[in-house]
């Protein structure tokens, strides 16, 4: 499966700042995605990250608020922006149908988990 | 869209007993279903998946079996281990030439009590 970098691993930030965090994959693949998991809760899809036109965002997430980059098909930064304290939550990055491999499994990365205060 | 119902919230067991956890989903299209195990602070591991032409899958402790036409899929885990207290997410996903969105059900926390 794919190895997923995702950076950073945590942050601590100001009410009002934003925060971007990073998504590299060591091989191209066709799917990125960006989860929230609250905490003691389950990962709700933000949005799908499309290579070369706007992400996908589910209801309840908004361009303005999480806006969403996919230059190449190996990288991708989602930023949360005005940021308050019910932003806090772990956010993780996730990949599926790589390229290469008939391969229908989603990785996850490590996860960044964002404190606002 | 999906919507994935996810059974119990909680569960112990001990330690050599079995573990059974089961999910429904609502999109007769979800045709892919993976199980993932999170330990504390770290990411979702995917422990077994299953797809819609197969009903049942084993990989040693853990299987996993669906039944599409009542929309609900199953985790059993035999032989329950103090490691494998976590929590676990079932979801479920459309897949056709690309790769739909996952849905994951609300999670149940595992404790297997030595």
């Amino acid at each position: 499966s794919a190895v997923i970098s995702q950076k950073p691993s945590r942050d601590i930030c100001q009410r009002g700042t934003s925060l971007t965090i990073q998504c590299q994959v060591d091989s191209q693949v066709t799917m990125m995605f960006w989860y929230r998991q609250q905490p003691g809760q389950s990962l709700t899809l933000i949005a799908t990250a499309n290579q070369g036109s706007e992400a996908t965002y589910e209801s309840g997430f908004v361009i303005d608020k999480f806006p969403i980059s996919r230059p190449n098909l190996t990288f991708s930064t989602l930023t949360v922006s005005n940021l308050s304290p019910e932003d806090s939550s772990i956010y993780l990055c996730s990949v599926g149908g790589e390229s290469s491999k008939a391969n229908y499994g989603y990785t996850f990365g490590s996860g960044t988990r964002l404190t606002v205060v | 869209g999906e919507n994935v119902e996810q059974h119990p919230s909680t569960l112990s067991v001990q330690e050599g007993d079995s573990a059974v956890i089961k999910c429904t989903y609502s999109d007769s299209a979800s045709n892919y279903f993976p199980w993932y195990k999170q330990e504390l602070g770290k990411r979702p591991q995917l422990i077994i998946d299953i797809r819609s032409n197969v009903g049942e899958k084993k990989d040693q402790r853990i299987a996993v079996t669906l039944n599409k036409t009542a929309k609900h899929f199953s985790l059993h885990i035999t032989e329950t281990q103090p490691e494998d207290s976590a929590v676990y997410f079932c979801a479920a996903s459309p897949q056709g030439t690309s790769y739909g969105k996952l849905t994951f059900g609300q999670g149940t926390i595992l404790t297997v009590h030595p």
